[in-house]
């Protein structure tokens, strides 16, 4: 079956503008999560969305980072006024319920100029 | 705090060779944990997993690990390396009540020598 898929695959921006990136998780799949990957680190934990609860936004690192997912599906991570320390592969991924194995997608790599 | 630490950054090893990748965490109790593994441009991948009973755990691709809660560590090992497991291992943590936290560890480059 179909595995999540994230788009762009690649993204350049300038500093100072805004981006969205958007996830598309598994079918069925009621947990969906948000990583940032920054080069030679491991990864980073940003948001996750479980069914209809409200999300988990503690590891947003600023408020310029927001997220949300409509229709318990797709996701879309937004990053407002882009710095280049922004610059990352953003992970996303999905798993059946909340704490089981994730599902990753290929990742978003922005670049912040 | 919750945290997991993978100690070996790199790591390189001939072909055919035994591999052992650590990984030593720090939780109040039993969490769920995981080893996933990225390979060069591509998404991560789990390799396996454990969350309760038989604590030598068997995964994809031939790899094994090892819970030990008396050295809170949870070891990746694979008795014979092929080339193509040259990839960047993680290994992961897993809350297993209250608030979800998934912590990943910083990961270890695995590097295969023909």
């Amino acid at each position: 079956g179909a595995g999540v898929s994230q788009s762009p695959s690649n993204k350049v921006t300038e500093k100072g503008k805004d981006v969205e990136l958007r996830c598309d998780p598994i079918s069925g799949h009621t947990a969906l999560y948000w990583y940032r990957q920054s080069l030679g680190q491991g990864l980073e934990f940003l948001i996750y969305f479980q069914g209809n609860s409200a999300p988990d936004k503690s590891g947003l690192p600023s408020d310029r980072f927001s997220a949300e997912r409509t229709g318990g599906s797709v996701s879309t991570l937004t990053i407002q006024r882009t710095q280049q320390e922004d610059s990352a592969v953003y992970l996303c991924a999905s798993s059946p319920i909340l704490q089981e194995t994730q599902y990753f997608g290929p990742g978003t790599r922005l670049l912040v100029l | 705090a919750q945290s997991v630490t993978q100690p070996d950054i790199h790591i390189t090893v001939s072909e055919g060779a035994s591999l052992e990748l650590r990984c030593n965490y720090s939780y109040g109790a039993t969490p769920y944990l995981f080893w996933y593994v990225q390979s060069p441009g591509q998404g991560l991948q789990l390799l396996l997993k454990y969350f309760s009973g038989d604590t030598l755990v068997q995964g994809i691709k031939g790899f094994e690990a090892e819970f030990k809660r008396s050295q809170s560590s949870f070891n990746l090992r694979k008795p014979s390396v092929h080339w193509s497991d040259a990839a960047e291992y993680f290994c992961a943590v897993g809350s297993t009540s209250g608030t979800y936290k998934y912590i990943f560890g910083t990961g270890t480059r695995l590097k295969v020598l023909a």
